[in-house]
């Protein structure tokens, strides 16, 4: 079955200070791997990375993959109070069509 | 706003009794997810629909069922309903089934309470 894990569970760090957050996967078929950020309600699509070692960007965020180890980094520098959300990383299985969530990292930013 | 809308946005209900979740799709999506999530549970896969037949099923309990009509709207039916069940239900969407292709995008989701 599908395998989606996420480090740290937790994490709390001052504005300003540079997180990276991890996921490891293992799937069959893999395709893509995708970010999520979720705040009070519904997860918000961040990024979709198909490619190993290519960094995609979106301001203060970037995340990038890597094939033959099987994991993802998120990168946010420059924290703020406002990136303080679960960060959920998934997985979608070629044969099922779904996607496979990590348990997420909570993070929490101090101002 | 991704363009998904669900409704309710809350739901109490007791034990025992019926409720019906509703999504409606962004424009143009043609495959719809339904998500559980609970307090200790990541996102947990219950159905796929796509152009309204059912396409893949995850951990879904019998009590549940799900359906995709013509407009493509979705309902989610949850019966006998237990405390357990309690959870935030959310719907996703996609243009096409997600095979690695492209995104979901996430409905609000309804948060189920069950009393």
């Amino acid at each position: 079955e599908d395998k989606v894990v996420q480090s740290p569970l937790s994490l709390v760090v001052h504005e300003g200070d540079t997180v990276t957050l991890n996921c490891s996967y293992e799937v069959t078929n893999f395709r893509s791997l995708l970010w999520y950020k979720q705040e009070k309600k519904a997860p918000t699509f961040l990024f979709m990375l198909t490619s190993s070692g290519i960094e995609k960007k979106s301001g203060r965020l970037s995340s990038i993959l890597d094939k033959k180890e099987l994991f993802s980094i998120l990168n946010i520098t420059a924290t703020q109070t406002g990136d303080s959300a679960v960060y959920l990383c998934a997985v979608p299985n070629f044969g099922n069509e779904k996607l496979t969530f990590g348990t997420g990292t909570r993070l929490t930013i101090i101002p | 706003d991704s363009g998904v809308t669900q409704t309710p946005k809350h739901l109490i209900t007791a034990t025992g009794q019926r409720v019906t979740l509703r999504c409606s799709p962004r424009s143009g999506d043609l495959s719809v997810y339904w998500y559980q999530q609970s307090l200790d549970q990541g996102l947990q896969f219950l159905i796929h629909y796509y152009n309204g037949e059912e396409r893949a099923k995850g951990n879904i309990l019998e009590r549940f069922s799900a359906q995709q009509f013509p407009d493509l709207h979705s309902e989610l039916n949850l019966s006998s309903l237990e405390l357990g069940d309690s959870a935030l239900y959310f719907c996703a969407s996609s243009v096409v089934p997600l095979v690695g292709d492209t995104e979901a995008f996430f409905g609000q989701g309804t948060r189920l309470t069950v009393v």
